[in-house]
């Protein structure tokens, strides 16, 4: 499988406590996004990246949000001292870096999580 | 990036053709329109794109005005499995630092029944 991949895809944690999410692109795409979905809602803007330089944040993304791409690869989503209503589904998306860009995003699965 | 406006939910027989509405009456000269989809649980899906001609590709046609104040998303046989929301977005594909993030509103539902 060559798509986008997340992991996991589910997660149950406390309130309080930290989780981190991991996305892994299509190889050689050379952006990365990520947004945040919530029941009947569609996917909210997070952050971008191209290759390891995070280039945008959304204010949605507030101080306890962390991501970071090391090496343009994988990258990481993390979320400290979650509360309730950062139960959402996590959305990772990539697409290619080219002056004739169509900004096709390709989506994976998501992680849902769920903050108890 | 260009506000769009679609449907809540529609619904459409099996087979039968599933036209799927946008109104994006701000939009700008250079930005596209794109359409994706999100199957329930999984992650949203490119469709389809253009800018002011009609396309076509192997999943469906996109229908745009000669103003290019609205468009329209054409499944041409739906299928049990094309039941998903439906997201028509207006923006440009670069455009300094958004770097085309997407803007995704609330979308169509379409279901398609038996």
């Amino acid at each position: 499988d060559t798509g986008v991949s997340q992991n996991p895809r589910h997660k149950i944690t406390k309130r309080g406590q930290n989780v981190t999410f991991r996305c892994d692109p299509i190889s050689e795409h050379n952006r990365l996004y990520w947004y945040r979905q919530t029941l009947g809602q569609g996917p909210e803007f997070l952050t971008y990246f191209q290759n390891e330089a995070q280039l945008e944040k959304s204010r949605l993304l507030s101080d306890r949000f962390s991501a970071e791409r090391p090496k343009g690869s994988f990258s990481t989503l993390e979320i400290q001292r979650t509360e309730q209503g950062d139960s959402a589904m996590y959305l990772c998306a990539s697409s290619q870096g080219a002056l004739l860009a169509k900004n096709i995003q390709y989506f994976g699965a998501g992680t849902r999580l769920s903050v108890l | 990036d260009a506000k769009t406006t679609q449907p809540t939910s529609m619904d459409c027989a099996e087979g039968r053709a599933a036209n799927l509405p946008c109104n994006h009456s701000t939009i700008s000269g250079n930005e596209y329109v794109y359409w994706y989809r999100q199957i329930h649980s999984q992650g949203p899906q490119y469709i389809i794109h253009g800018l002011k001609n009609n396309e076509t590709n192997e999943m469906a046609s996109l229908i745009i005005t000669e103003d290019r104040k609205s468009s329209t998303l054409i499944l041409p046989h739906a299928t049990l499995r094309d039941t998903a929301v439906y997201y028509c977005i207006a923006l440009l594909p670069d455009r300094g630092s958004t770097l085309g993030r997407l803007y995704f509103g609330r979308g169509t539902q379409l279901t398609v029944w038996p």
